[in-house]
């Protein structure tokens, strides 16, 4: 049981470039989330999934876009990367929606963008 | 709109010493609160969450919190302090949709021998 896995751990981009994070859970829960960390800040909701084949926007969901096509995957793409989106990516998920739920949290995708 | 206040970014304390690390939180609803550990360069640990009934909550590794409605704070404590505990510590609150978590901005909390 590997829970919260995310693909890759670093990289780097220049200005402009494209990427997809890939996160992947293997406890069968409906609900994914998308979450950056930046110093001082704490953790921001980027976008989050209530379930397979949906997303919605969190806080701070610009120059993002998910997709969640199995329920296993909750993928985050940046289609023209700017260097304010140098940040750590976590990736989480929860068995449902209910607020007891704990969210269980991914290592971390460290991004730099040149 | 829910939101949560972490009083100091920086909090040290001496090995066997008490832990105390403040959070307060806003919210229109009942709030359901939590605190995660981050370790250096690892991902978020629950350590503790308060839902609802009693409203002193005991965690892993010796960490409690004490829900205080009249003053509308979490605070973590924990009695004696080990260098393991260096981290950084988040206290969230559950949106009011129920569909994510608020967190604050964070206490690192540094253990000295």
């Amino acid at each position: 049981n590997a829970g919260v896995t995310q693909t890759p751990k670093f990289r780097v981009l220049k200005t402009g470039q494209s990427m997809t994070l890939l996160c992947a859970q293997d406890m069968n829960h409906e609900y994914m989330y998308w979450y950056r960390q930046d110093p001082g800040m704490g953790l921001r909701l980027i976008h989050y999934s209530v379930g397979e084949g949906t997303t919605a926007k969190g806080e701070v969901p610009d120059g993002y876009n998910v997709s969640r096509l199995k329920k296993q995957n909750f993928l985050l793409g940046l289609e023209s990367a700017a260097p304010s989106q140098t940040s750590v990516y976590f990736c989480a998920s929860s068995y449902g929606g209910q607020n007891t739920d704990t969210q269980y949290f991914g290592p971390g995708t460290r991004l730099t963008v040149l | 709109a829910q939101s949560v206040t972490q009083l100091g970014s920086h909090v040290s304390v001496s090995e066997g010493a008490l832990v105390l690390l403040r959070c307060n939180y806003s919210s229109s609803v009942p709030p359901y609160l939590f605190w995660y550990v981050q370790y250096p360069n690892q991902g978020l640990q629950l350590l503790l969450k308060y839902t609802t009934g009693a409203t002193l909550v005991k965690g892993i590794n010796g960490f409690e919190a004490e829900f205080k409605k009249s003053e509308t704070s979490f605070h973590l404590t924990k009695p004696s302090a080990h260098m393991s505990d260096a981290a950084e510590y988040f206290c969230a609150v559950k949106n009011q949709a129920g569909t994510a978590l608020i967190f604050g901005k964070g206490t690192t909390l540094s253990v000295s021998s």
